[in-house]
């Protein structure tokens, strides 16, 4: 059974500050997804890791994945108050369903 | 263009009573699934749909659970006699194939009273 461990859980972090979110997960997999949640909305589809090495950057945020580590990383650069929200790895198995982390909820303070 | 809708936004309903949600899936994607997300159990696969094929009811919680497709577009996700455990966000997502991301409705908020 494919597992999705996600940390940490809270982040609270001034702005101008950097950090990373890690994302394990229990067995191979070659899919990786990023998104975000606002509070009372739905999913948004931040990166799509599909191969080994691979690394997406948008403005602030920069998302890697290791498949050999079973690894991903969400990294926050200079964080900005618009960037709280809670970010949610899932990681692509068989039939296409996702497994969700449990989620990251990140803070950014003035 | 129109992204993926679900109806209804909020539904109420009593203990035993039976629900069906609704999603309208992105026009042309042929992957449609059924997330459902809680407090407790965080975010859920339920099942998926591809193309013609049988779908995927692995993620299901009970035979209370159901859903289809008709004609490949629009599904319906339907509880029968509810349960309060089952109050939830239910949410929908499409996909143009099933390697790609998938595209997420804004979600149906389920309470059982």
């Amino acid at each position: 059974e494919l597992k999705v461990e996600q940390n940490p859980l809270f982040l609270s972090m001034q702005e101008g500050k950097n950090y990373t979110i890690y994302c394990n997960y229990s067995t191979t997999s070659d899919r990786l997804y990023w998104y975000r949640q606002d509070p009372g909305k739905s999913l948004e589809s931040l990166f799509v890791l599909l191969s080994n090495g691979a690394v997406k950057q948008e403005g602030r945020l920069m998302a890697s994945l290791d498949t050999k580590a079973r690894l991903s990383t969400l990294h926050i650069t200079a964080a900005v108050h618009d960037l709280s929200a809670t970010y949610f790895c899932a990681v692509g198995g068989t039939a296409s369903k996702l497994t969700f982390g449990t989620g990251t909820r990140l803070q950014v303070t003035l | 263009g129109a992204g993926v809708s679900q109806s209804p936004s909020n539904k109420v309903t009593e203990k035993g009573k039976d629900v069906e949600l609704r999603c309208d899936p992105i026009s042309g994607h042929t992957a449609l699934y059924w997330y459902r997300q809680s407090l407790g159990q965080g975010l859920e696969f339920l099942i998926y749909f591809q193309g013609n094929s049988a779908p995927d009811k692995s993620g299901l919680p009970s035979d209370r659970f159901s859903a289809e497709r008709t004609g490949g577009s629009v599904s319906t996700l339907t509880i029968q006699r509810t349960q309060q455990e089952d109050s939830a966000v239910y949410l929908c997502a499409s996909s143009p194939h099933p390697s790609y991301e998938q595209y997420f409705g804004p979600g149906t908020r389920l309470t059982v009273t």
